[in-house]
């Protein structure tokens, strides 16, 4: 298996502009996660689903930012418009369903995004 | 979920053992403790995890004392490689998602 798939690896905007992340989670994982990490906030979970479905999105700083998970293989986080504030890391990360303790998440390489 | 507390920052030299702590007083009788590292620009990687007995894998051994209130991390042979953050996490099992702290930023010089 390749892993969590993301793309693109790198995105230099401006701001106002519109930026689609793209991420494709390891096949058979029901769930999905998009964290940000910057130096000042460290690593935070903006959202997470379950078999496609949004459980959780209360780390969504506000709503400029979208997810959809249209289906099991692919997921988008979309900022609209973008603002020099939004520049991080982007991960996306997928797991099963965690049972008897275990509780591996399998992240992406990240999307670094610049907001100019 | 219960809080925990590393040291922001250690240093291993290349060989020896690198042994991590970190302190959860209050975690409760249904919280594992699980531990992830993050090597510069990669995403986090899950290492081992435990909730009361010692645990041990081909990447570490997880030690939680007998009363749960703090764990170790032992990289017995640390090399360059093992150099990342190091996140200590406690969550209650069933739970998907976990809540990355600040960790602990190893150092394993030559």
């Amino acid at each position: 298996d390749a892993g969590v798939i993301q793309s693109p690896r790198h995105e230099v905007t401006e701001m106002g502009q519109e930026v689609t992340l793209r991420c494709k989670p390891i096949s058979g994982h029901d769930y999905l996660f998009w964290y940000r990490q910057t130096m000042m906030r460290g690593l935070e979970l903006l959202i997470y689903f379950n078999n496609n479905v949004p459980i959780d999105d209360s780390g969504m700083p506000e709503d400029r930012f979208s997810a959809k998970m249209p289906n099991a293989s692919f997921s988008t986080l979309k900022i609209q418009p973008s603002e020099p504030r939004d520049s991080a890391v982007y991960f996306c990360a997928s797991s099963n369903y965690p049972g008897a303790g275990y509780n591996e998440q399998f992240f992406g390489p990240g999307t670094r995004l610049t907001v100019l | 979920d219960a809080k925990t507390t590393q040291p922001t920052s250690m240093d291993c030299a290349e060989g020896r053992a690198a042994n991590l702590p970190c302190n959860h007083s209050t975690i409760s009788g249904n919280e594992y403790v699980y531990w992830y590292r993050q090597i510069h620009s990669q995403g986090p990687q899950y290492i081992i995890h435990g909730l009361k007995n010692n645990e041990t894998n081909e990447m570490a051994s997880l030690i939680i004392t007998e009363d749960r209130k703090s764990s170790t991390l032992i990289l017995p042979h640390a090399t360059l490689r093992d150099t990342a953050v190091y996140y200590c996490i406690v969550r209650v099992e069933g739970y998907s998602t976990l809540t990355f702290g600040k960790g602990t930023m190893l150092l394993v010089s030559p």
